[in-house]
């Protein structure tokens, strides 16, 4: 069985451009969610996604942030214009079920300049 | 102050030691995970726990929900433990992964 993937595995790009994260979860998972860590910091929760709805975005920073899952399969995460503090690195997780443990993609390291 | 505290938050040991690293959170939990990343690797599960202890080779994880605290022990360290160890909890309201700072740990042989 293959394991969460992430496209880019690094992305460096100018402020105000844009960029888009790509993840492909593990076959047969419903469930995908997207968190980040910035310089220093913890890991922050994102969004999480149920096949293709949106189950909880509460963790999105603001709107230049835009995640899809169209067709409930792999997921892209769009940051639009890109500012210096979305520097860091962006996970993808997956799981069978809500409660279930959570498989993590490689990450992709995101940085601004 | 973070929902989920790690402590130590770096730890140094040489290899054969026996090694604990300590996480304590202020939420309602229905699950605890402790997860790995080695350098310039990926984040793998260890363990999910929401009660007791768990057992996997040499690492050991433990809760007590009452204390609202859960450790993370290794058993006869080796260098290639080391990594940065971090804990996560899991809300018991939003189902939310709430994630501590890390533990990066340097086994020395």
């Amino acid at each position: 069985e293959a394991g969460v993937t992430q496209f880019p595995s690094h992305s460096v790009i100018e402020k105000g451009q844009t960029v888009t994260l790509r993840c492909d979860p593990i076959s047969g998972h419903d469930n995908l969610y997207w968190y980040r860590r910035v310089m220093g910091k913890e890991i922050k929760f994102l969004l999480h996604f149920v096949k293709e709805s949106k189950q909880d975005e509460s963790g999105m920073p603001n709107n230049r942030f835009l995640a899809e899952r169209t067709g409930g399969t792999y997921s892209t995460l769009k940051v639009q214009p890109a500012e210096l503090e979305d520097s860091g690195v962006y996970f993808c997780a997956s799981s069978r079920e809500r409660s279930y443990e959570q498989y993590f993609g490689p990450g992709t390291r995101l940085t601004v300049t | 102050k973070n929902e989920v505290e790690q402590s130590p938050q770096n730890l140094t040991a040489q290899e054969g030691e026996f090694i604990t690293i300590n996480c304590s959170y202020s939420v309602g939990i229905s699950a605890l995970h402790w997860l790995q990343q080695h350098p310039g690797g990926g984040i793998v599960s260890l363990f999910m726990l929401s009660s007791g202890k768990k057992k996997h080779g040499r690492l050991i994880a433990t809760i007590n929900i009452q204390e609202k605290h859960s450790s993370l022990h290794i058993t006869a360290s080796h260098p290639r433990d080391s990594a940065v160890y971090i804990c996560a909890a899991r809300s018991y309201n939003t189902d939310k992964l709430i994630f501590g700072t890390g533990t990066r740990l340097q086994v020395f042989p």
